[in-house]
């Protein structure tokens, strides 16, 4: 079956624009996981959605961050004003219902954002 | 939030030897433990994960992992690489109950004839 896809693959924008990226989940996958990774570094949790609703944003840098995910299936990163260090690789991921925690996380390929 | 080490940043090895990638958390809690490979231009994929029960854990591979609660470690082990084992290495562990993954920097493992 297909497994999670991300749009874009890429993206170079200039700092100051607005962006969004896109996440589809795997089919009838309930939770959606937003990460970032930086150059050398392991990702680093952002966002969980359960549903339609945003579970946990406790790792959102800062406000020029949020996402939405309004039907319960794709999901929208979207970062106002980029700045330079905001360039990373953006990673979504999804689960079947986390329940108590310890379920597989399926990963999508990225995206690579290049703020200029 | 838990703090993941991962001791080698790179792991140069021969083809057939065996590997150990070394891991660490920071807390003594209840915790998961999953190791994640990512193949290159490829997404992060589950070798394994330790959720209760035995310690010695078996993933796809040929990979195994042990959990040491008291040395807060989680190694990964293979006796006998292949080339195709060429790629980079994520540990993570989530606490009891919850569910983000906190992630170490990763380790690459390069495999040579």
């Amino acid at each position: 079956g297909a497994g999670v896809s991300q749009t874009p693959s890429n993206k170079v924008t200039e700092k100051g624009k607005y962006v969004e990226l896109r996440c589809d989940p795997i089919s009838g996958h309930t939770a959606l996981y937003w990460y970032r990774q930086s150059l050398g570094q392991g990702p680093e949790f952002l966002i969980y959605f359960q549903g339609t609703g945003a579970a946990d944003d406790s790792g959102l840098p800062n406000d020029r961050f949020f996402a939405v995910r309004p039907e319960g299936s794709v999901s929208t990163l979207k970062i106002q004003r980029t700045e330079r260090g905001d360039s990373a690789v953006y990673l979504c991921a999804s689960s079947l219902t986390s329940g108590t925690g310890g379920v597989e996380q399926f990963f999508g390929p990225g995206t690579r954002l290049t703020v200029l | 939030a838990q703090s993941v080490t991962q001791l080698d940043s790179q792991v140069p090895v021969f083809e057939e030897a065996p590997v150990e990638l070394r891991c660490n958390y920071s807390s003594s809690v209840s915790v998961y433990l999953f190791w994640y490979v990512q193949y290159p231009n490829q997404g992060l994929q589950l070798l394994l994960k330790y959720l209760s029960g035995s310690t010695l854990v078996k993933g796809i591979n040929g990979f195994e992992a042990e959990f040491n609660k008291s040395q807060t470690s989680f190694h990964l082990r293979k006796p006998s690489v292949h080339i195709s084992d060429t790629a980079e290495y994520f540990c993570a562990v989530s606490d009891l109950g919850d569910y983000k993954l906190s992630f170490g920097a990763g380790t690459t493992v390069t495999v040579r004839a």
